[in-house]
């Protein structure tokens, strides 16, 4: 079973630019996440899907991030103008999420982002 | 909104020694999970616990899910090198968001 995948797994741009990750999760599973972890730090919830709606952006700098999951299955999280603090890895996630029942979330290698 | 505590932040151990790191919530919790991110990758998933007091074993890893299911543990049995990392307790808010703790960064001397 192919597992999450992320690109680019790395990234360097200057601060003003935008940026964007692509994110293809394990095929079938409903729910896909993307976490902004910094050195140091547990994965902070950005935004989570599930299919192709948003379960909770409540943690998302909707001036700046913007997300969208392309029919219920790739997403891309988007980053316009960067900043120096969103220096981090980015880290999407999927989970199969069916019924009442919640399972493992699988990660993605994640994409180091930092922001000069 | 929901969240879980851990501590430590950082536990030094010397290899043979025990680890326990725990995960707080001031409430209930429907499950806890466990994960694993060694340093320079991602997390990946130990374990799920849901049952009130429920104790589930992996080799040297015992976890463990509070009565009142607002606490949790994981111990590790004579640690070994490559036990090395962070372990992040998570759980599943009412809202259906899966929230990471802060985790517990375990370094080994060999």
């Amino acid at each position: 079973e192919a597992g999450v995948a992320q690109s680019p797994r790395y990234k360097i741009i200057e601060k003003r630019q935008s940026v964007a990750f692509w994110c293809n999760p394990i095929s079938g599973h409903a729910t896909l996440y993307w976490y902004q972890q910094i050195l140091g730090q547990g994965p902070k919830l950005l935004i989570q899907f599930q299919n192709n709606g948003v379960v909770d952006d409540s943690q998302l700098p909707k001036d700046r991030f913007s997300a969208e999951r392309l029919k219920g299955v790739d997403s891309t999280l988007k980053i316009q103008p960067a900043k120096l603090e969103d220096s981090a890895v980015y880290l999407c996630a999927s989970s199969s999420n069916r019924g009442p029942r919640y399972t493992e979330a699988f990660f993605g290698q994640g994409t180091r982002l930092t922001v000069v | 909104g929901q969240q879980v505590m851990q501590i430590p932040q950082y536990q030094h151990v010397q290899e043979g020694e025990d680890f326990t790191t725990y995960c707080n919530s001031s409430t209930t919790l429907s499950n806890i999970q466990w994960y694993k991110q060694r340093p320079g990758g991602h997390p990946v998933f130990l374990i799920q616990l849901v049952k009130s007091g429920e104790v589930k074993k992996q080799k040297r890893l015992t976890f463990q899910f509070g009565e009142a299911k607002k606490n949790s543990s994981l111990h590790i049995t004579a640690t070994q090198t490559t036990d090395v990392g962070t372990y992040f307790c998570a759980c599943y808010n009412q809202g259906g968001k899966l929230i990471f703790g802060q985790g517990t960064e375990l370094s080994v001397k060999p």
